[in-house]
């Protein structure tokens, strides 16, 4: 398996502008996360998904932040407008219900100019 | 509310030393009590894991971490350092029951030395 795939790895972007940032879990793991990586507030959960449904996105800063799961092997997290303050490093998840075996991607490091 | 400490931001050791990283936490239930390594550019590895049972936990790379519930402590230590032990290292909580995420401390940058 080829673990927890993100893409792109690097974005660079203006203030205003649409962002999408993608993510194919591990096949059948059937819990997706979105983390928020920054130096000032470490690592925070933004919303996760059991079952391609989410369950919590109490964590997603604001209104700009959206995400989806349309199907079991893909979610994406979209920013818009982005601003500045949304430059951080974005990690996707998954795991298996009922395990702690989590299983992270290598980020996506978002800069918003 | 759940919380993780990390008190160290930054740690040096030489190669060849005795590491211990601090790790407290805040939790209102039993607690499960991850260790993470985060190489840079990379995502996050699982090191070790503590669920119950033994209080000391052995994990990959040679490390082990000891769960404390009087000081609600979970310290990573490793008898050796190698060079490679370089990166950054993330203590995190989870509940036994309900909510299924993680809540990880700050970090720990360890730098290693000849």
């Amino acid at each position: 398996d080829a673990g927890v795939i993100q893409s792109p790895r690097h974005e660079v972007t203006e203030m205003g502008q649409e962002v999408t940032l993608r993510c194919k879990p591990i096949s059948g793991h059937d819990y997706l996360f979105w983390y928020r990586q920054t130096m000032m507030r470490g690592l925070e959960l933004l919303i996760y998904f059991n079952n391609n449904v989410p369950i919590d996105d109490s964590g997603m800063p604001e209104d700009r932040f959206s995400a989806k799961m349309p199907n079991a092997s893909f979610s994406t997290l979209k920013i818009q407008p982005s601003e500045p303050r949304d430059s951080a490093v974005y990690f996707c998840a998954s795991r298996i219900g009922g395990s702690y075996g989590y299983t992270f991607g290598s980020g996506t490091r978002l800069t918003v100019v | 509310a759940q919380s993780v400490t990390q008190p160290d931001i930054h740690i040096t050791v030489s190669e060849g030393a005795s590491l211990e990283l601090r790790c407290n936490y805040s939790y209102g239930a039993t607690p499960y009590l991850f260790w993470y390594v985060q190489s840079p550019g990379q995502g996050l590895q699982l090191l070790l894991k503590y669920f119950s049972g033994d209080t000391l936990v052995q994990g990959i790379k040679g490390f082990e971490a000891e769960f404390k519930r009087s000081q609600s402590s979970f310290n990573l230590r490793k008898p050796s350092v190698h060079w490679s032990d370089a990166a950054e290292y993330f203590c995190a909580v989870g509940a036994k029951t309900g909510a299924n995420n993680l809540f990880f401390g700050t970090g720990t940058r360890l730098t290693v030395i000849p």
